[in-house]
């Protein structure tokens, strides 16, 4: 079946450090793949999403590669704020007629920014 | 405002109790989904609907049910059967034009 693997945490940085996350995908056919963000006791939130291989997402300063070859799409942000600490989900979804527009999410990587 | 509600936000049950979590969304999207969130841990599909009158099961239905009679609605019922029912619950939404998941804010459902 599909799957997201995401870099354990917790990642604890520095402000203003640089920041990755990894994220790998297994999948059936030709998915879309997003990093959601979730502050305490909030929903998800889309962070940025690719929709094709070798598109970018970005947003805020994060950006993330659709890599087919590797099935990668890590989240990098070259500086990083206290105010980026939150979980952080990559996930992916296929079409509706695939898997009934269900999304797979990682684990979720918790961030946290120190200042 | 366009968005996902979800109600109450805090919710404490007795053990034996039935509860009922709402999402309700104006939207206008066909799919609706619950997932389950424990602490640590990702997101795990309980039930989804994609037109009105019809879900399915996800990954953990066990414990838990469901109805979908209009398409802005979508409440989980969490019954007496669910062992283990403290956890964050979210719903979310999908539009047939969209690719991604639109999240309401959850629900914290406690058992005391």
């Amino acid at each position: 079946g599909d799957s997201v693997t995401q870099m354990e945490g917790p990642v604890t940085l520095s402000e203003e450090a640089f920041l990755t996350i990894n994220c790998t995908y297994t999948a059936t056919g030709y998915p879309s793949l997003f990093w959601y963000v979730q502050y305490p006791g909030e929903g998800l939130q889309l962070l940025l999403k690719a929709t094709k291989a070798d598109d970018k997402g970005s947003n805020k300063g994060f950006e993330a590669t659709y890599r087919k070859e590797t099935t990668s799409f890590h989240l990098e942000k070259g500086s990083v704020q206290v105010s980026d600490s939150a979980v952080y989900f990559c996930a992916l979804s296929l079409t509706f007629r695939t898997n009934a527009g269900k999304s797979t999410f990682g684990d979720g990587t918790t961030l946290t920014v120190k200042p | 405002d366009g968005g996902i509600t979800q109600s109450p936000k805090y919710l404490f049950r007795k053990e034996g109790q039935n509860v009922t979590l709402s999402c309700e969304q104006n939207l206008n999207h066909d799919a609706m989904y619950w997932y389950r969130q424990d602490p640590g841990q990702g997101l795990r599909l309980i039930y989804y609907s994609q037109i009105v009158n019809d879900f399915q099961k996800g990954d953990i239905a066990e414990g838990y049910s469901v109805s979908r009679e209009k398409k802005e609605s979508f409440p989980l019922t969490v019954t007496s059967a669910q062992k283990n029912p403290t956890a964050f619950y979210l719903c979310a939404t999908r539009g047939y034009m969209n690719t991604e998941a639109f999240f309401g804010q959850g629900t914290r459902l406690t058992v005391v």
